[in-house]
């Protein structure tokens, strides 16, 4: 069975200062991980995603990833927190169902970014 | 880009009434899901398809049903809306490389 937890649901840090958000998953096969961003009242955008290639991932924004299979994790960084990046981050596992994919969600982190 | 377009933002509907939400997606994506968010219990897959004709379901598909007759449209059918179908309901498409949501429509039964 897949999983992810989110291990912070909500994290604050003041603008300027680095941004660390949690991610451990389990899963059965090597996974497809991704981070998709959420503003207020707005859909799902996609930052960055691991697909078995380079462990340390660049996404938009300036954000960042690095997938470490010992650990199970997946965590979420950014060297400075603009008031822009204040949303929901969510981590998420693709894994194959049958003929398809299927993703799993974590269960989400409020990013709150102080001035 | 890929585009998944949904038909509506902002939805109100009745009590025992028929819903239909559309989803429209312009990449020949063979997987196509549906996922209700709600605060406090993030998003829940409540179908997905893998190709035309084809479906699965999630975790929540009680009061749900889906139809896939053309492999860029994906549909999700309330037979019968309750209050407790009142949440944000997003599409989206994509294969293990990646996947793109659309902007989400807001239901509310009342």
């Amino acid at each position: 069975a897949q999983s992810v937890t989110q291990l912070d649901s909500h994290v604050s840090v003041s603008e300027g200062t680095p941004v660390l958000l949690r991610c451990n998953y389990s899963s059965s096969y090597s996974p497809s991980l991704f981070w998709y961003v959420q503003h207020p009242n707005k859909g799902l955008q996609l930052l960055l995603k691991y697909t078995s290639a380079a462990t340390l991932v660049k996404g938009i924004n300036g954000f960042e990833a690095e997938f470490k299979k010992s650990e199970t994790s997946f965590h979420l960084t950014k060297p400075s927190a603009h008031m822009s990046d204040a949303a929901e981050y969510f981590c998420v596992v693709s894994h194959s169902l049958g003929a398809g994919n299927m993703l799993t969600f974590g269960g989400g982190t409020r990013l709150m970014v102080k001035p | 880009d890929v585009k998944v377009t949904q038909s509506s933002r902002y939805l109100v509907k009745r009590t025992g009434e028929k819903v239909f939400l559309e989803c429209v997606q312009d990449m020949d994506h063979e997987n196509m899901f549906w996922y209700r968010q709600d605060p406090g219990l993030g998003l829940r897959l409540i179908y997905f398809s893998y190709d035309v004709k084809m479906k699965e379901k999630g975790d929540i598909p009680e009061g749900y049903s889906v139809s896939r007759e053309k492999k860029e449209r994906f549909s999700l059918i309330l037979e019968s809306a309750s209050t407790n179908q009142t949440s944000m309901y997003l599409c989206a498409s994509g294969a293990g490389y990646g996947y793109t949501f659309g902007s989400g429509t807001r239901l509310t039964v009342v």
